[in-house]
């Protein structure tokens, strides 16, 4: 099956700044699904992208699909203490509809 | 909507008991299920999926005599680690995927103590 990698693995930012974090796929992929999880909490589904080239907003997150659909990331603008938790990637194969989870990446951050 | 229970939150059994889980898709109908193991501070690794009606399909080193599976309607699966022993000790959480939207919920997991 894929690899999903996501990159970085963990991102402490100052309040009010920007971050993106990045996920990578070895094959291409029909979908990517992003979930936020909060300390102690389960994964809670975000968005999902379909298309090459997607771009979706959801208020200060904007997340995007690559042309090849083999990547996709999310970008935050002027992050919040709200914004803490980890983020995941997650997507399907071509040949499968199972998800493959990237690592996650861990948002501190400094008010 | 898209609502997935799972129960119990928390449990703490004894070495060598079964416990069973509970996912539920509350509020819309889920072919299939998946059920995942978390270690702390670590991605989500797949155990097995769940189809209604169906045999589950387990990932590589998942002893599906240990982990029992089933998919009694759309709405809920159940998961029963039989035997359990501290190595199981974990926090399992189920996942619904929408049979419409393909979105996949999970639910909020269960947190496993094996004393």
């Amino acid at each position: 099956g894929q690899q999903v990698m996501q990159i970085p693995q963990y991102q402490h930012v100052q309040e009010g700044e920007d971050f993106t974090t990045y996920c990578n796929s070895s094959t291409t992929l029909s979908n990517i699904q992003w979930y936020k999880q909060r300390p102690g909490g389960h994964p809670v589904f975000l968005i999902q992208l379909v298309k090459s080239g997607e771009v979706k907003k959801q208020k200060r997150l904007t997340f995007q699909f690559g042309e090849a659909k083999k990547n996709s990331s999310l970008h935050i603008t002027a992050t919040q203490t709200t914004d803490v938790g980890t983020y995941f990637c997650a997507g399907w194969g071509s040949n499968d509809y199972k998800l493959s989870f990237g690592a996650g990446t861990t948002v501190t951050v400094r008010a | 909507g898209a609502v997935v229970s799972q129960h119990p939150s928390r449990v703490i059994c004894k070495s060598g008991t079964s416990v069973k889980i509970e996912c539920r898709s509350l509020d819309f109908q889920a072919t299939t299920m998946f059920w995942y193991r978390q270690f702390p501070k670590q991605s989500l690794m797949l155990m097995a999926t769940s189809n209604e009606g169906s045999k589950a399909t387990y990932e590589q080193g998942v002893e599906k005599d240990k982990f029992l599976i089933n998919h009694a309607s759309l709405t809920l699966s159940t998961l029963t680690v039989t035997s359990a022993h501290p190595e199981d000790s974990s926090f399992y959480i189920c996942s619904a995927r929408h049979a419409v939207s393909y979105e996949q919920y999970f639910g909020p997991g269960t947190r496993l103590t094996v004393t």
